[in-house]
């Protein structure tokens, strides 16, 4: 069964970089696109980006000048970095896999990551 | 990008009552070259991430009880707690995975009456 665990820094001052890393257990990183999303203390979930195992990746225009995803096939994993944050970045933040089906992708989400706070406070 | 609209907030339902979460797209979420609607549910405890419910609008995800039932197409549907469960108490969100970026429902908080 398919398990994904993340880590990354859980405290950072405003203007740094955000860094997230999150492994694959149990299951093929490829064939796969891979998710960030994030949800602020108390509110809704927002979809950051993807990447897939060629290291396509897409990302969420709200974000996609500060945003960069990246992945390592021989580790399976893949990383979220985030640029000039400020406490509007405080979040936890999740890594998810996409559905494949019948060779198709679709991103409705599941297994997740346990989830990373991270507060952006000075 | 789709807005996707929950409601109520939040609701109070007494054990083994239905509770019923509403959920609209703005625009339509259903593909019309193969007929299916492009929404997803999600249950999400305190402290934990979401867990997938229903794709395809009303498709139950392997090892989910068949007491939650979604419905609808287009831009409404629903999702259907058919006899509430001291367990099912949690935020319920739906997503949209029409186009990119997929979005959600700003949830609805279910809670024991």
């Amino acid at each position: 069964q398919v398990r994904l665990q993340q880590w990354g820094a859980g405290l950072l001052k405003p203007s740094e970089t955000l860094s997230l890393t999150c492994a694959v257990y149990g299951g093929s990183f490829s064939g796969y696109y891979w998710s960030w999303i994030r949800q602020p203390p108390g509110k809704g979930l927002e979809w950051i980006g993807e990447i897939n195992h060629s290291g396509t990746t897409n990302y969420n225009s709200s974000l996609k000048s500060r945003v960069t995803i990246s992945g390592d096939k021989s580790k399976n994993q893949f990383s979220l970095k985030l640029s000039s944050v400020t406490a509007a970045d405080t979040a936890v933040y999740y890594c998810a896999r996409c559905s494949l089906r019948s060779g198709y992708y679709y991103n409705w989400f599941g297994p997740w990551g346990q989830g990373t706070l991270v507060t952006v406070s000075s | 990008d789709i807005v996707m609209t929950q409601s109520p907030d939040s609701l109070a339902v007494s054990l083994g009552e239905r509770a019923t979460i509403n959920c609209k797209s703005s625009p339509s979420v259903l593909y019309s070259s193969n007929n299916k609607n492009y929404l997803a549910w999600y249950q999400q405890k305190p402290g934990q991430p979401p867990k997938l419910l229903i794709y395809w609008a009303s498709t139950r995800e392997s090892g989910v009880p068949d007491r939650f039932t979604g419905s609808g197409s287009g831009t409404d549907f629903t999702l259907t707690i058919s006899s509430l469960q001291a367990e099912d108490v949690a935020v319920y969100y739906c997503q949209q995975y029409y186009n990119t970026p997929p979005t959600f429902g700003q949830g609805t908080k279910v809670e024991i009456k």
